[in-house]
């Protein structure tokens, strides 16, 4: 049973124009949710957070949404550059699955940006 | 080095051969993370260390598969009579309190391959 769901598994969004990735969840205890950011043949990165205590969380180009009443979120990326194409995993924690402090993941939404 | 290292980044096995895969976290950070990416899934959780506590070993796919931190550090990864189905990356992150608002950081990975 996945617990957090990334339904696109590829996007494909035009330079300059906004990218919004879409991530679902069905565990009511997450209470922390991230987003990582992987490029090919490299490890994850961190890229943003938000707990759920809050609805919205700002850094950059980058602004992740928390729908909590739908089990919703979303990272915007706006305005999308080259540099953004990678894969893009959304992640949970307080959840049961991704062990004690652990992460629970979506499978991945590989962006693509195109010139 | 300032990230999470792994060893080796590739490696080739036969079926029924024992591997292991070491993972050097960040110094100074206490709760270690191994988790597995197979082709078209999402990070699927395996085991987690916390300071000097019993790991959590929940998400351990069969006996098979054990992991030894040693000395709160360095983290070994041992796959006992490799399967073709053990064929994935395996991710290695490390975090600096384990705590639910931290990010894990994350290795490149190994790439591993039962053939």
């Amino acid at each position: 049973d996945q617990q957090v769901k990334q339904n696109s598994p590829s996007l494909s969004v035009q330079e300059g124009r906004i990218s919004i990735l879409n991530c679902d969840y069905t565990n009511s205890m997450f209470d922390y949710f991230l987003w990582y950011k992987k490029y090919p043949a490299e490890g994850p990165t961190f890229l943003i957070s938000i707990s759920s205590i809050k609805d919205k969380n700002e850094d950059g180009r980058f602004t992740v949404f928390l729908n909590k009443s739908a089990k919703h979120l979303s990272l915007h990326i706006v305005p999308s550059q080259p540099g953004d194409s990678a894969v893009y995993f959304c992640a949970a924690k307080g959840g049961s699955g991704g062990g004690a402090d652990g992460l629970t993941f979506g499978k991945g939404t590989h962006l693509i940006i195109q010139p | 080095g300032a990230g999470v290292s792994q060893s080796p980044s590739n490696k080739v096995t036969e079926k029924g051969k024992d591997v292991e895969l070491r993972c050097d976290p960040i110094s100074g950070h206490t709760a270690l993370y191994w988790y597995r990416q197979s082709l078209g899934q999402g990070l699927e959780f395996l085991i987690y260390f916390q300071g000097n506590s019993a790991p959590d070993k929940s998400g351990l796919p069969s006996d098979r598969f054990s992991a030894e931190r040693t000395g709160g550090s360095v983290s070994t990864l041992t796959i006992q009579r490799t399967q073709q189905e053990d064929s994935a990356v395996y991710l290695c992150a490390s975090s600096q309190y384990g705590g639910l608002s931290t990010e894990a950081f994350f290795g490149q990975g190994t790439r591993l391959t039962v053939v």
